[in-house]
């Protein structure tokens, strides 16, 4: 089993470049997640999943949009990337929705905007 | 909305000392607890996790937890610290909801001297 997998590790863009995080996972998870890691402020949730085809907005979600049109996918995209979006993001997942889950987590995508 | 403090930003502590790292987290019902763990360049791992029942439980590497309803925390021991301890560590809260928004805290790096 790979798990949850997320590419690319690292990326470098210009602001107002777009770009594509994937996010990919075997474990037939109901629930898929998109998460940016800040120094000092922990993981902030950005937008998430239940089902395939249907996504809802968590914390910070201005400037990504996500869908999810397979079970196994869960696309970022950054429409037009700004210096604010320079972050790690992790792609989590867990067997089904709720506060109880135990999240998987991806190995990350360092993501630097110039 | 629920949210988790962790007051230490840095601890290091000698390898064989014991450890303990401080959570606080503020929500209306009884919460859903987790500590998970971040080596570096790697995804969360999952350690330990509170529902219900038992105030103490146990997790993975001999790591261990308390929760206390009255304090509103959630501390993580370890009688021991082993050199490969050595990572960060995040508190987070579960809202008791379909979409599993987990709230984390900033999260404490641990260092462990020889």
């Amino acid at each position: 089993n790979a798990g949850v997998t997320q590419t690319p590790k690292f990326q470098v863009l210009k602001t107002g470049q777009s770009m594509t995080l994937q996010c990919a996972q075997d474990m037939n998870h109901e629930y898929m997640s998109w998460y940016r890691q800040d120094p000092g402020m922990g993981l902030r949730l950005i937008h998430y999943s239940v089902g395939a085809g249907i996504t809802d907005q968590g914390e910070v979600p201005n400037g990504y949009n996500v869908s999810r049109s397979t079970t196994e996918d869960f696309p970022l995209r950054l429409l037009s990337a700004a210096p604010s979006q320079t972050s790690v993001y992790f792609c989590a997942s867990s067997y089904r929705a709720g506060g109880r889950e135990k999240l998987f987590f991806g190995s990350g995508t360092q993501l630097s905007v110039l | 909305a629920q949210s988790v403090t962790q007051p230490d930003i840095h601890i290091t502590v000698s390898e064989g000392a014991s450890l303990e790292l401080r959570c606080n987290y503020s929500y209306g019902a009884t919460p859903y607890l987790f500590w998970y763990v971040q080596s570096p360049g790697q995804g969360l791992q999952l350690l330990l996790k509170y529902f219900s029942g038992d105030t103490l439980v146990q997790g993975i590497k001999g790591f261990e937890a308390e929760f206390k309803r009255s304090q509103s925390s959630f501390n993580l021991r370890k009688p021991s610290v082993h050199w490969s301890d050595a990572a960060e560590y995040f508190c987070a809260v579960g809202a008791n909801n379909a979409g599993n928004m987990l709230t984390f805290g900033g999260g404490t790096r641990l260092m462990v001297k020889p």
